[in-house]
């Protein structure tokens, strides 16, 4: 069960749009739309950001968005925030029945 | 509202046993898919397992598999982790989420820390 590729940080300033790469396989992200992104900030439990590659649950600010191209999902944060300042995490489910977890990409709001 | 609380955790030593439960409310937890996920102390996430919602479909990450043993109790409202044979790596925060059909883990508990260590 090979861990998903993130890049360890991103940064961005107030008002600019990031994005975060997850890299995988055909045996996980690009096999499947069953992506899903995830925030957590420090000390708390994470919290589902998008589903289904694409889909944010309610309450999740349309400035996040989520999108796959082949093996590989991102999620583009527009507008950033300092809010936003936080660790994120892809997650994809596989051809073994079991989920995956990319390694966490920490933002950083200059 | 949705909860899930998770308890259980503690100090064990190498070698040893610990059972963790995560009691949920809110939501009708027979119709969902259940996992648990493990952070190690300054790390990233990582999935140990998931049921089913009627406990007929179970499986484990390859570092716990033999080792842990995930259940539930839809009467209780209950999720349950027997974890065997516990050693160092396995030190860390242990949540539970619901499940949204593979689509998403959509809630989670706050975690309880499990220590291995002599």
């Amino acid at each position: 069960q090979s861990a998903l590729t993130q890049p360890a940080s991103v940064s961005g300033s107030p008002g600019q749009s990031i994005t975060i790469s997850c890299t995988g396989t055909s045996s996980d992200v690009g096999g499947y739309n069953y992506v899903s992104w995830y925030q957590q900030h420090p000390g708390k439990a994470p919290k589902l950001m998008i589903y289904d590659v694409s889909n944010r649950p309610s309450g999740v600010s349309n400035r996040f968005s989520g999108s796959k191209s082949g093996n590989t999902a991102s999620l583009t944060i527009s507008g950033l925030q300092a809010e936003d300042e936080a660790d994120y995490y892809c997650s994809s489910y596989t051809s073994s029945s079991t989920y995956v977890f990319g390694p966490g990409t920490k933002v950083t709001v200059l | 509202q949705v909860q899930l609380v998770e308890s259980g955790g503690g100090l064990v030593k190498p070698g040893g046993s610990l059972r963790l439960s995560c009691a949920a409310s809110g939501f009708t937890f027979s119709d969902y898919y259940m996992s648990w996920i493990r952070q190690a102390p300054g790390k990233g996430l990582e999935w140990v397992s998931y049921i089913s919602s009627s406990g007929s479909i179970i499986y484990y990450a390859d570092s716990v598999k033999g080792r842990f043993t995930i259940s539930r109790d839809n009467a209780k409202n209950s999720l349950y982790l027997q974890m065997n044979s516990l050693r160092a790596e396995d030190t860390a925060v242990y949540y539970c989420a619901r499940d949204f059909f593979l689509s998403g883990l959509d809630y989670w508990g706050q975690g309880t820390l499990v220590t291995v260590s002599s």
